[in-house]
């Protein structure tokens, strides 16, 4: 069964560096999506892409972030200058074309800002 | 705006009973909702979705929920949990034009042998 992937499971950083989150979306999907989790808090929605453009992103997403599809099957987030509260786990999702089609998520990669 | 509250954060059955997981929603429009579950270490997968056609959804390993406009409920349901039913669940909710996902806090579901 087609899952969504995301690399690296655990990405460990200092404070004020860039990381970049990978993720391997379903293959024929066409929306994809950047959450996050800050550790006892609730899942909460970053970013929408759709047609190589954002279609939707939540106050969260200021100008520190920055989504990029580089080729056609990797969907990435970009933190320029990452911040202690940046700590968290970061969801990748998907889904295909049709208004009721459900998200397929990925693993998550656990980010540490140090 | 839409929000979700999920009325438990933790939620403890024995192996053989019901599961009851609360849910409640407020959103402007129709909304689209669903029960993902994330087991430890585990992606979110989807457990069951309504999406305005029938009230009572039935989902993946037994579990459904029921759609209650008038209660603004959708609370996820089991006849008999098992051990592997022990996981994290999140109710979620799609509405008033945006498609981005809003999720509840979660709940903890503990199975006792």
């Amino acid at each position: 069964e087609p899952e969504v992937t995301q690399t690296p499971s655990h990405q460990v950083t200092q404070m004020g560096q860039e990381v970049i989150l990978r993720c391997v979306p379903i293959s024929n999907h066409l929306y994809f999506y950047w959450y996050r989790q800050i550790l006892g808090q609730k899942v909460e929605f970053l970013v929408s892409f759709y047609n190589n453009e954002i279609s939707e992103k939540s106050e969260i997403f200021d100008d520190q972030f920055s989504v990029e599809r580089p080729d056609g099957s990797n969907f990435t987030l970009k933190i320029r200058s990452t911040k202690l509260e940046d700590s968290a786990m970061y969801f990748c999702a998907s889904r295909n074309k049709g208004l009721y089609n459900e998200q397929f998520f990925g693993p998550g990669t656990r980010l540490t800002v140090l | 705006a839409q929000s979700v509250t999920q009325l438990d954060s933790h939620v403890s059955v024995s192996e053989g009973t019901p599961v009851l997981l609360r849910c409640n929603y407020s959103s402007s429009y129709s909304p689209s909702l669903f029960w993902y579950v994330q087991h430890p270490n585990k992606g979110l997968q989807l457990l069951l979705k309504y999406t305005s056609a029938a009230t009572l959804v039935k989902g993946i390993n037994g579990f459904e929920a029921e759609f209650k406009k008038s209660e603004t409920s959708f609370h996820l349901t089991k006849p008999s949990a098992h051990m592997s039913d022990a996981a994290e669940y999140f109710c979620v909710v799609r509405g008033g034009g945006a498609d981005g996902l809003t999720f509840g806090k979660g709940t903890h579901l503990i199975i006792q042998p």
